[in-house]
């Protein structure tokens, strides 16, 4: 079964701080690497997409993949009010189909206080 | 119309009814999924779609019935549902054979079973 984990949280940042969101997934074979951010009672929201191990960067958001580690993380630099959602991370896996499933984790909630 | 829409926006149904979830992505991808999203859980895939063929069914009880006419348009049929099956359901498309794609999202139908 592949699973992917996130902690739950609730995460609470004060407002301009660095949130640190933290997946680890079970499968050596995981091709690419999703964060999704969702409001309360809204849709996911596709933020960031990482392929290669490092960083990723795009505007206040990085993402960190170390595939060794099987970890995959997402920053979030001077944490806002407006950032204060479910965060979930997903992994698209190779191999056994031709079709793009992602697995998804359970999601991190996010709370930013003024 | 851009994206994936999906309707009704929210839909309350008696156990005894039939009703029907539509979803439509304008965003020529090829590969269409039904998720459902309970309080506090994490996404539930139920079916894939790719290529107009059905090619997952996650032990899905009977009285949900997925129907993919063409690559644009998927539907949920639903019948004699139970409490239990209140939740908030998301259509997604992607674009198979492209690993670096991720799901684009509906604004998902909230149901609720009476």
């Amino acid at each position: 079964q592949k699973e992917v984990e996130q902690n739950s949280g609730p995460l609470s940042v004060p407002e301009g701080a660095i949130a640190s969101l933290n997946c680890t997934y079970s499968d050596r074979v995981s091709q690419s690497f999703f964060w999704y951010r969702q409001y309360s009672g809204k849709s996911p929201e596709l933020i960031m997409s990482i392929y290669s191990n490092g960083d990723k960067e795009d505007g206040r958001f990085t993402a960190q993949l170390n595939k060794a580690s099987q970890y995959v993380s997402l920053l979030i630099r001077d944490s806002q009010p407006s950032d204060s959602a479910t965060y979930l991370c997903a992994v698209r896996y190779a191999g056994g189909t031709s079709y793009g499933k992602l697995t998804f984790g359970q999601g991190t909630i996010l709370t930013v206080h003024p | 119309e851009t994206g994936v829409t999906q309707t009704p926006r929210h839909l309350v149904m008696g156990m005894t009814n039939k009703k029907s979830l539509k979803c439509e992505q304008h965003l020529g991808h090829n590969a269409m999924y039904w998720y459902k999203q309970s309080a506090k859980k994490p996404l539930e895939l139920m079916f894939v779609y790719s290529l107009e063929e059905r090619v997952e069914n996650n032990s899905v009880p009977s009285r949900f019935s997925p129907e993919c006419p063409n690559s644009s348009h998927l539907f949920l049929h639903l019948h004699t549902l139970q409490p239990e099956d209140s939740a908030l359901y998301l259509c997604a498309s992607s674009q198979d054979g492209d690993i670096n794609y991720g799901y684009t999202f509906g604004s998902g139908t909230r149901l609720t079973v009476v």
